[in-house]
């Protein structure tokens, strides 16, 4: 029982250095979100999807793109990376997308040089 | 803005001992209102969740009563154990959406 899948969970980077951390679910979940996790801010929203083909942003959207193609996959892309964007990184998925009851991945911590 | 507060830990505790991490929000409208953990090395799971005023959560032991009149969710629980030692965030959603605010986290540390 898979659940919420997230890759790498450990990633260095050099500063504007690109990368893609992968969250797969096989849950067949319609809403997936991606949240970062700092020292003393909680998480924040950076981007979220109610469906395949559909993606909004959330609090914290400024250096992250995200696509969604399949039901399954949603990716989030750091196209050129600062070390502003060092943190550990959830990806959620949910069955409803409106009830709340988030399914988590391990999380990604990154850092970035 | 929406917002949830949340008492800063690390809360030490030894076992056996009674627990409340405190949890206020601010919210246009009315609020779902969540506690989530974090175990060690993994991801957030929910603990327990009440969607609408007075009424109260529970899971595992936690309990928690969505308080209207003081804007509150304080998370309880009679007895910890060492294996209750995590990360608690209080969470808020709004118009029964998955976009949760969460609170910067309590981490509680149980002692035998």
């Amino acid at each position: 029982n898979a659940g919420v899948t997230q890759t790498p969970k450990f990633q260095v980077l050099k500063t504007g250095q690109s990368m893609t951390l992968q969250c797969a679910q096989d849950m067949n979940h319609e809403y997936m979100s991606w949240y970062r996790q700092d020292p003393g801010m909680g998480l924040r929203l950076i981007h979220y999807s109610v469906g395949a083909g559909i993606t909004d942003q959330g609090e914290v959207p400024n250096g992250y793109n995200v696509s969604r193609s399949t039901t399954e996959d949603f990716p989030l892309r750091l196209l050129s990376a600062a070390p502003s964007q060092t943190s550990v990184y959830f990806c959620a998925s949910s069955p409803t997308g409106a009830d709340g009851e988030l399914f988590f991945g391990e999380g990604s911590r990154l850092t970035v040089l | 803005g929406n917002s949830v507060t949340q008492m800063e830990g690390p809360v030490t505790l030894s076992e056996e001992a009674f627990l409340t991490i405190n949890c206020t929000y601010t919210a246009t409208g009315y609020p779902s209102l969540f506690w989530y953990v974090q175990y060690p090395g993994e991801g957030l799971q929910l603990l327990l969740k009440a969607t609408k005023a007075d009424d109260k959560g529970s899971n595992k032991g936690f309990e928690a009563t969505y308080r209207k009149e003081t804007t509150s969710f304080h998370l309880e629980k009679g007895s910890v154990q060492v294996s209750d030692s995590a990360v608690y965030f209080c969470a808020l959603s709004l118009y029964n959406t998955d976009k949760l605010i969460f609170g910067t986290g309590t981490r509680l540390q149980v002692f035998p």
